[in-house]
């Protein structure tokens, strides 16, 4: 069964990038789906961040895209998750996940992580 | 973008009794249509993917219909475990987007 753990810092300056990392278990990167990155503001909706395919070609949400970068390290069986110049409108529980190819249903979840933006 | 409007916000309900949760698009999205439960402090957890296709070993009591705009969850008996938050997402295009959610709370 696959499991998605996501680490890093749970506070980050204003100004700076927020950077995480997720690694996956239980099944290889490498052997399909898509991978990606949704966030929860506190006590608010999902917001999807985007997604990679494991080649690394992927999708953004157009609001986030100019700031997001999420890759995959098939070496390590791990994706991640770059966004620069954060603002207090970045604190949310980002989770990562697993998306099918042809629904795009999210079957997998990490347990999320709670990143807080604040000097 | 494609818009996902879920009714209603809450729905007060008491065990036993049957849940009806509404998901409606601003354009067709086909079948590309799944659902979610939502507990606090958990991660959502995957319930329906293809509007009416149930995800593994989730309960027969849960299940869902529609195609293009229309789209419900229907929950035939609601059991305690099942008072969470639910929401619908499309990834008929990019980019993939949630409904806001609806909340089943205990009448």
């Amino acid at each position: 069964q696959v499991q998605l753990q996501e680490s890093g810092p749970g506070l980050v300056k204003p100004s700076e990038t927020l950077s995480l990392t997720c690694g996956v278990s239980g099944y290889s990167i490498s052997s399909g789906y898509y991978w990606g990155w949704i966030r929860q503001p506190p006590v608010k909706g999902l917001e999807w961040i985007g997604s990679v395919f494991h080649s690394g070609s992927g999708n953004y949400n157009p609001s986030l895209k100019s700031r997001v970068t999420v890759s995959v390290d098939t070496s390590k069986n791990e994706l991640s998750l770059k966004l620069t110049s954060v603002t207090a409108a970045d604190t949310a529980v980002y989770f990562c996940a697993r998306l099918g190819l042809f629904y795009g249903q999210i079957d997998s979840w990490g347990q999320g992580t709670l990143v807080t933006v604040s000097s | 973008e494609i818009a996902l409007t879920q009714s209603p916000a809450t729905l007060s309900l008491s065990p036993g009794e049957r849940a009806t949760l509404s998901c409606r698009a601003s354009q067709s999205v086909s079948s590309y249509l799944a659902w979610y439960q939502q507990k606090p402090g958990q991660a959502p957890r995957l319930l329906i993917y293809g509007a009416s296709n149930r995800a593994t070993g989730i309960p027969a009591r849960f299940s869902g219909s529609g195609s293009g705009t229309d789209f419900t969850l229907t929950i035939s008996s609601l059991e305690p475990e099942d008072f969470a938050v639910y929401y619908c997402q499309q990834r008929s295009d990019w980019p993939l987007t949630f409904g806001g959610g609806t909340k089943v709370e205990i009448k």
